[in-house]
């Protein structure tokens, strides 16, 4: 069964930093594009950053860029997303998410909370 | 401000029809193909429904349609059940590795 399941959002204070991590099961994260998303409270979708199959590019939104970092740790079949310089507005629901096609997320996490509030 | 315009309610009784709207832009739903469709209930992450403007995942039952004239695009439930109840999001591809999404339309089922 494939599965994604999504770690390490916590509380945190602006300026602070976090490390989201995505097990993958089922599927090998390598063989696929993989992207980040968040959903803010009551708010709609967003991507944050999504990263290639090969590894050798990444994307960012410009909310985020300068500031956040996609990776993957292919050992683990893992997605990571470190976040540094947290902000108030970075408070939201962190999904990670497979890209099948383009612009297509075809299995999605259950998602990780981020809040960052002093 | 979400760059896909949606309507933030619609509403149908069971077994009814309701269609959705999606409107972009000349530089997104106008111009691609790569139109996806995402149910969310509250507190669950999003499901696909519709991909590729009108193709439908494996499991989505053919109640769920999508479609494009133009820059709008839309998706149409048929057949109005209770579980369908949620809320729906349009996405679309917009060049340079980019994508856009709308705000989202709830729907309730009366």
């Amino acid at each position: 069964q494939v599965q994604l399941v999504e770690s390490g959002g916590d509380l945190v204070q602006p300026g602070g930093s976090l490390r989201l991590s995505c097990a993958a099961s089922g599927l090998t994260l390598s063989d696929h594009y993989m992207i980040w998303m968040r959903q803010a409270p009551g708010k709609g979708l967003e991507w944050v950053s999504y990263i290639v199959k090969s590894g050798s590019n990444m994307y960012y939104a410009d909310s985020v860029k300068g500031r956040f970092t996609i990776s993957r740790d292919i050992a683990k079949n893992s997605l990571i997303l470190q976040m540094n310089s947290l902000r108030a507005d970075d408070t939201a629901v962190y999904y990670c998410a497979r890209v099948m096609t383009t612009a297509t997320l075809d299995i999605w996490g259950q998602g990780t909370m981020v809040t960052v509030s002093s | 401000q979400s760059a896909l315009t949606q309507p933030p309610s619609a509403s149908g009784s069971p077994g009814q029809s309701v269609t959705i709207s999606c409107t972009g832009t000349s530089s997104d739903v106008g111009t691609y193909n790569y139109v996806s469709w995402y149910q969310q209930h509250p507190g669950k992450a999003p499901k696909l429904m519709i991909y590729e403007v009108s193709k439908r995942p494996s499991g989505v039952p053919d109640r769920f349609s999508g479609s494009k004239s133009g820059n709008t695009a839309s998706l149409t439930v048929s057949g109005l059940q209770a579980e369908d109840e949620a809320n729906y999001y349009c996405s679309s591809y917009a060049g340079n590795y980019n994508v856009v999404f709308g705000g989202g339309t709830k729907l309730t089922v009366l």
